[in-house]
């Protein structure tokens, strides 16, 4: 158990919805990276969040958008889903600085129909 | 060219003996190197992180590096049927950075009993 925890654990969702996942990260941690992982392939950045703010994004399109709130938890929203947003969706948490390993929670497993 | 690539597997090995999981990295700059352990339907789980040139080892298991041939492996001695699982090879291009990790593809190792 990272401590880190994610939900809802199974979401589905139709073509053209917006979904919100939610992160909260382990204790002591102050920064909150998400990932999609895909049937088959590795995890794939999204983007992190540090003092609220996002601090690095991967090749994700604008209708992917977060938050990090004042007690380090975080949003992940989704706008206008697509089939292919159909993935497992990885939060993790670390400390910006002086800890470069990522603790996953243990995702949220998104369906697009 | 993949940034980081790995052999999908599976990698079959006897119970006891020893599994070699190689991978490689594109960006000659990258500082710091991860494996991950992802058990099927489960998060990755942080196992080994290497930043120098040469061998750490913890356990069962080691982590071998090779900055000039853009080279990270992870040795599993004594593989136990426990051990089977996807194993992901991770990269950081800037040490203590953004903390964005690039994954590879995995490999599947099944360590017959």
């Amino acid at each position: 158990e990272t401590g880190v925890t994610q939900s809802p654990t199974h979401l589905i969702k139709t073509r053209g919805q917006q979904v919100t996942l939610r992160c909260s990260s382990q204790s002591g941690h102050n920064t909150v990276s998400w990932y999609q992982q895909a049937l088959g392939q590795g995890p794939q950045f999204i983007f992190q969040y540090y003092r609220e703010e996002e601090n690095g994004r991967g090749n994700f399109p604008p209708r992917f958008s977060g938050l990090q709130f004042p007690n380090y938890s975080s949003e992940l929203n989704v706008n206008a889903l697509e089939l292919d947003d159909s993935a497992l969706y990885l939060c993790a948490s670390s400390l910006m600085g002086s800890n470069e390993k990522l603790f996953f929670g243990s995702g949220t497993q998104l369906s697009v129909l | 060219q993949k940034e980081v690539e790995q052999n999908s597997g599976p990698l079959s090995v006897p119970e006891g003996a020893i599994a070699s999981l190689n991978c490689t990295y594109s960006d000659r700059g990258s500082q710091s190197f991860f494996w991950y352990r992802q058990y099927s339907g489960k998060s990755p789980e942080l196992i080994m992180f290497i930043y120098s040139n040469g061998d750490k080892e913890d356990g069962r298991f080691t982590a071998q590096l090779n900055k000039a041939s853009q080279y990270v492996s992870l040795l599993i001695r004594d593989s136990q049927p426990s051990d089977s699982a996807t194993y992901l090879c991770a990269v950081n291009p800037l040490r203590g950075a953004t903390n964005k990790l690039i994954f590879g593809t995995g490999t599947l190792l099944a360590v017959q009993p």
